[in-house]
């Protein structure tokens, strides 16, 4: 019954490798997000993708390419890690992208990169 | 661009003691606001909304009033327990072209003692 899901929920690696993260979500919404949450507990907007399109990027690295294979899917995959990436990656979802519109988040997934 | 301030923690109370965690907020147009909760080592959950000026979101206790004259949108609830402990987070989303996304708080850690 999880509404939001992401794998895996810790991910450790080297520096140099290429990682993946997988988003699904079973709310039927048609925007998903991704957040990065720093050691700090500060919060930003990464991506955002609205019926499988692009919608924001917010200036991240281009070794950041987010996927949406299907408006319940929304992976991030990282190549050349730096040690400057480890941190909480959240994935969300909302309905329309609308000002009222909550937006559901999974449980993060812990990258630590070494 | 938008932006939202909260009060810095982390803040300290003891069981029954009442909470104020102060947020305001600068947007270029009409935004609702958000406080979200995070529990440690969970995502993020909506605590509370409000969608327009004077509106007041209410949940498990707390409370906030969107105020636009001084552009604030602070938590309070009266009698903390000790499973309030968690980040709070207070987050805008604009009407306007980026209402796509939440903009974020920084956050403020609370801890209840018993």
């Amino acid at each position: 019954d999880t509404a939001v899901s992401q794998t895996p929920k810790y991910l450790v690696t080297q520096m140099g490798n290429d990682k993946s993260i997988k988003c699904e979500q079973n709310l039927g919404h048609d925007t998903m997000y991704w957040y990065k949450q720093d050691s700090k507990k500060f919060l930003k907007i990464m991506f955002s993708y609205n019926n499988k399109e692009l919608i924001i990027n917010e200036t991240v690295p281009n070794r950041f390419s987010p996927k949406s294979p299907d408006k319940a899917h929304l992976n991030l995959h990282i190549n050349s890690l730096e040690l400057g990436d480890s941190a909480v990656y959240f994935c969300a979802s909302s309905q329309e992208g609308g000002a009222h519109n909550e937006q559901f988040f999974g449980p993060g997934t812990r990258l630590t990169v070494l | 661009g938008d932006s939202v301030t909260q009060m810095e923690g982390p803040v300290t109370l003891s069981e029954e003691a009442f909470l104020t965690i102060n947020c305001t907020y600068t947007a270029t147009g009409y935004p609702s606001l958000f406080w979200y909760v995070q529990y440690p080592g969970e995502g993020l959950q909506l605590l509370l909304k409000a969608t327009k000026a004077d509106d007041k979101g209410s949940n498990k206790g707390f409370e906030a009033t969107y105020r636009k004259e001084t552009t604030s949108f602070h938590l309070e609830k009266g009698s903390v327990q000790v499973s309030d402990s968690a980040v709070y987070f207070c987050a805008l989303k604009d009407s306007g072209g980026s209402n796509y996304k939440l903009t974020f708080g920084k956050g403020t850690l609370l801890t209840v003692n018993p």
